[in-house]
């Protein structure tokens, strides 16, 4: 199975919103709706930020939110911190393997 | 809150066998599917196994399938992943994470634990 799609970098200034694309295809993104995206910082765990595709986890701030067009899902971050600057990954569920699948990695710089 | 603390990481020469543990705190574990996931070195992150709640249901990654086993013992709230034949391509920090069966997420995460394969 392979990986989906992201862009490898993402930039924005404090304040800005910015949009990372994860695209897959109709065996995974596009044909069901349980893609969850994850903020990773240096060093440290992966959190998870989004599930199936739209809902956040109770603690996670509001200027983050999910969606999906056909076979891409996208990750909105809005009012851009500089805490925001981390690796962001998506996932999806796939009917080509018994295990979800993760995207390649979006760096999100701050600048 | 929940809280899962992995161990048993270490450098481990290629063909060699190591053992990961996941102590689960602050859930009813034995409520949940659990999960591993690796991430090598500046790479990206890549599911390797999960485990239903009663372990009746496992699955395995292509990439480690028939090396490795996981498990876990409901009555410890403790997750396993026996490592045998281990190859340079192993080395990765791995993670446990409480896995959301119905959605197919990891939903809190464990700090991880490295596994350096090397002679």
């Amino acid at each position: 199975q392979s990986a989906l799609t992201q862009p490898a970098s993402v930039s924005g200034s404090p304040g800005q919103s910015i949009t990372i694309s994860c695209t897959g295809t109709s065996s995974d993104v596009g044909g069901y709706n349980y893609v969850s995206w994850y903020q990773q910082h240096p060093g440290k765990a992966p959190k998870l930020m989004i599930y199936e595709v739209s809902n956040r986890p109770s603690g996670v701030s509001n200027r983050f939110s999910g969606s999906k067009s056909g076979n891409t899902a996208s990750l909105t971050i809005s009012g851009l911190q500089a805490e925001d600057e981390a690796d962001y990954y998506c996932s999806s569920y796939t009917s080509s393997s018994t295990l979800p699948v993760f995207g390649t990695g979006t760096k999100v710089t701050v600048l | 809150q929940v809280q899962l603390v992995e161990s048993g990481g270490g450098l481990v020469k290629p063909g060699g066998s190591l053992r990961l543990s996941c102590a689960a705190s602050g859930f009813t574990f034995s409520d949940y599917y659990m999960s591993w996931i690796r991430q090598a070195p500046g790479k990206g992150l890549e599911w390797v196994s999960y485990i239903s709640s009663s372990s009746s249901y496992t699955n395995y990654a292509d990439s480690v399938k028939g090396r490795f086993t996981i498990s876990r013992d409901n009555a410890k709230n403790s997750l396993y992943l026996q490592m045998n034949s281990l190859r340079a391509e192993d080395t990765a920090v791995y993670y446990c994470a409480r896995f959301v069966g119905e959605g197919e997420y990891g939903d809190y995460w464990g700090q991880g634990t490295l596994v350096t394969v090397s002679s």
